[in-house]
């Protein structure tokens, strides 16, 4: 199973609105809509931010928006601010009953 | 609160063996899946095991089936990964997380225990 594939590297300023592409097969992301999409500071472990393509745990920020087309899943984030500095990974369930991910993005806050 | 913790990790040779545990408190460990994920320095990560909270249901990535095996005492709130054959390349940080149910994602991660493979 081939990981997805993310920009390495995304950037905005604060108060922007940037966003991160994810594209996999129709063996994972346009298979079904278990896309999540994970958050992690340098030296920490990976927080989940996004589930089910749309979903937002329970103490996210609405700041962050997932969405789906086709097999490209998006992540969304507005109003930019310097804690938001960090690497995103999308993830997916596949046809296999395994699970993806995609090779980070590192989003630098200017 | 939920919090898994993992340990085990050290230095071991290339084609040995290692037993990691993840420790889970703050949910209820028997009525919930779990998940290895691995990370090596500098890189993404990469998904290794599912485990059924009943231990009926697991899973493996490609790269790791027939050396790991996963598995859990629900009697102890324990999950466990035994590694064996391990290659230089698999030098990482390995972490547990809580699987959040019906939902296909990993909904709590650990802090990770570091695996070096190195002669």
């Amino acid at each position: 199973q081939s990981d997805l594939t993310q920009p390495a590297s995304v950037s905005g300023s604060p108060g922007q609105s940037i966003t991160i592409s994810c594209t996999g097969t129709t063996s994972d992301i346009g298979a079904y809509n278990h896309v999540s999409w994970y958050q992690q500071h340098p030296g920490k472990a990976p927080k989940l931010i996004i589930y089910e393509v749309i979903n937002r745990p329970s103490g996210v920020s609405d700041r962050f928006f997932g969405s789906k087309s086709g097999y490209t899943a998006s992540l969304a984030i507005s109003g930019l601010q310097a804690e938001d500095e960090a690497d995103y990974y999308c993830s997916s369930y596949t046809t296999s009953t395994t699970w993806v991910f995609g090779g980070g993005t590192k989003l630098t806050v200017l | 609160q939920v919090q898994v913790v993992e340990s085990g990790g050290g230095a071991v040779q290339p084609g040995g063996s290692l037993r990691l545990s993840c420790a889970a408190s703050g949910f209820t460990f028997s009525s919930s899946a779990m998940h290895w994920v691995r990370q090596a320095p500098g890189k993404g990560l990469e998904w290794l095991a599912f485990i059924s909270w009943d231990a009926k249901t697991i899973y493996y990535a490609d790269s790791v089936k027939g050396r790991f095996t996963i598995s859990r005492d629900n009697s102890k709130n324990t999950l466990y990964l035994q590694m064996n054959s391990l290659g230089v390349e698999e030098t990482a940080v390995y972490y547990c997380a809580k699987d959040r149910p019906s939902s296909w994602c990993l909904e709590y991660w650990g802090q990770g225990t570091l695996v070096t493979v190195s002669s």
